[in-house]
């Protein structure tokens, strides 16, 4: 079945510097991935829709200039949390769909997260 | 976006059929039933999706009610690793309603 990698799984990092996520699809392209945020006991949340080759969309109240995507590639996205504060501490997780035009109902593939842990 | 409705918990025991259940009174006809479902400290896991006819796989089994209001997950004999948050979420077909957008889901607990 289709996989998508997400490294790391954990990080620590201090106040004000910046974190990397990568999102790879291991056996499969990816033209769109998206990335979503999870506090402790709540739903995922939508951040981000990234797509291979252009900008991501971000979702409304969701800082672009703080979480920085980039996907330059058809298996690789990376999600960068730009000078990192205790309240972005949360679990990270991207997911990916396989296919073009016409595969928009195709499932999801998820990562298994990046808990990331700002002190 | 069309919305879901979902209890917040359910029990079940071991080796019992599980019936969750979904209401969707304002979904469109172009929305599909996805259902997604997520283990503690793990990424979501896709189940099963489908739009109007009931559907079956090796995980679970979708039923739709015929005016497509409401749909169940049916899980036909629990295991312990199937406690998990189950995640009931319309999509739609095109660019901007594709997107996956989570509620609250159903947090199943098997009892052994």
């Amino acid at each position: 079945g289709a996989v998508v990698s997400q490294h790391p799984s954990w990080v620590i990092c201090k106040s004000g510097t910046s974190v990397k996520i990568e999102c790879r699809s291991l056996d499969f392209q990816a033209t769109t991935m998206f990335w979503y945020r999870q506090f402790p006991k709540q739903s995922l949340m939508l951040m981000a829709t990234s797509n291979e080759g252009s900008k991501a969309t971000y979702e409304q109240g969701v800082e672009k200039d703080k979480f920085l995507i980039n996907h330059a590639s058809l298996t690789l996205s990376t999600l960068t949390v730009t000078s990192a504060h205790p309240e972005d501490s949360s679990f990270y997780i991207c997911s990916a769909r396989a296919g073009g035009i016409g595969s928009y109902n195709s499932p999801l593939h998820f990562g298994n997260g990046t808990r990331l842990t700002v002190t | 976006d069309a919305k879901t409705t979902q209890p917040n918990s359910m029990e079940s025991n071991e080796e019992e059929p599980v019936h969750l259940p979904c209401n969707h009174s304002t979904i469109s006809g172009t929305d599909y039933i996805h259902w997604y479902r997520q283990l503690p400290s793990q990424g979501p896991e896709y189940v099963i999706h489908g739009l109007t006819s009931n559907v079956n796989n090796r995980m679970a089994s979708l039923a739709i009610a015929e005016d497509r209001k409401s749909s169940t997950l049916i899980l036909h004999r629990a295991t312990l690793r199937d406690a998990a948050v189950y995640y009931c979420i319309l999509r739609g077909s095109g660019g901007a309603t594709n997107k996956l957008i989570f509620g609250t889901g159903t947090l199943l607990a098997v009892q052994p």
